[in-house]
């Protein structure tokens, strides 16, 4: 069975600073993505980052990167430079096998000035 | 390119009352799902289609819910009837390759539901 556990409800950090919001995961399928999405008030989900379970490399989108360490699995995200629109929840979601995207319970970050 | 788009924005029925929502992917994107995200929670699969064929709707409630994508492109999902648990949003997504696991989901807005 996949599983994602976000154990962070809700994040506070200041702007300008970095922040890191914690996710783990468990699969017995050695391919697999992993991708993290963020969800404004508004309630769209905006699609952030990608990493795949045979990437050598942890991913960077602008200010974001995706802290991988497969051994411990877990995923990551760390958001640099926090600005206040990045206010939201976030979600860490795992795909096995072309399935569809299996989500974590989310983190609620809030910036503040 | 066009997102995915979902209507309506909002609804608001009583329990017992049927409800459909509509959803048109982005074009090209064979694969559409279809998820309930209850306040506080993360979006959770009802359904997913390859083309106008299910590949898993292991987690739909049959009895009451049902969702078709006819001719492979625009989905309905129907809720008859409504119960009150049945309160969420209801988002639409698609996806260009649904057997690479890279292939990232694009998000509708959403439709909210509200049962009362």
């Amino acid at each position: 069975a996949q599983k994602i556990t976000q154990t962070q409800p809700g994040m506070f950090v200041q702007e300008k600073e970095a922040v890191t919001l914690d996710c783990t995961y468990d699969t017995s399928d050695p391919s697999y993505g992993l991708f993290w999405y963020k969800q404004p008030s508004s309630g769209e989900m905006i699609f952030l980052i990608y990493q795949g379970s045979y990437d050598q490399q942890n991913a960077t989108e602008g200010r974001y990167s995706l802290n991988f360490q497969k051994a411990r699995k877990s995923a990551n995200l760390v958001i640099s430079a926090s600005q206040l629109g990045d206010s939201a929840m976030y979600f860490c979601a795992m795909r096995v096998s072309g399935y569809a995207l299996n989500f974590g319970k989310g983190t609620s970050l809030l910036v503040t000035p | 390119e066009a997102g995915v788009a979902q209507s309506p924005r909002y609804k608001i029925i009583e329990k017992r009352q049927s409800v459909a929502f509509w959803c048109n992917p982005i074009s090209g994107h064979a694969t559409l799902y279809w998820y309930q995200q209850i306040l506080g929670q993360g979006p959770k699969l009802l359904i997913q289609f390859q083309n106008n064929g299910v590949v898993d709707d292991s987690q739909l409630p049959k009895d009451r819910f049902s969702a078709e994508r006819l001719k492979g492109v625009d989905s309905t999902l129907k809720i008859q009837p409504a119960k009150l648990e049945d309160s969420a949003v209801y988002l639409c997504a698609s996806s260009l390759r649904w057997t690479a696991n890279n292939s990232p989901l694009h998000f509708g807005n959403g439709t909210r539901l509200t049962v009362t």
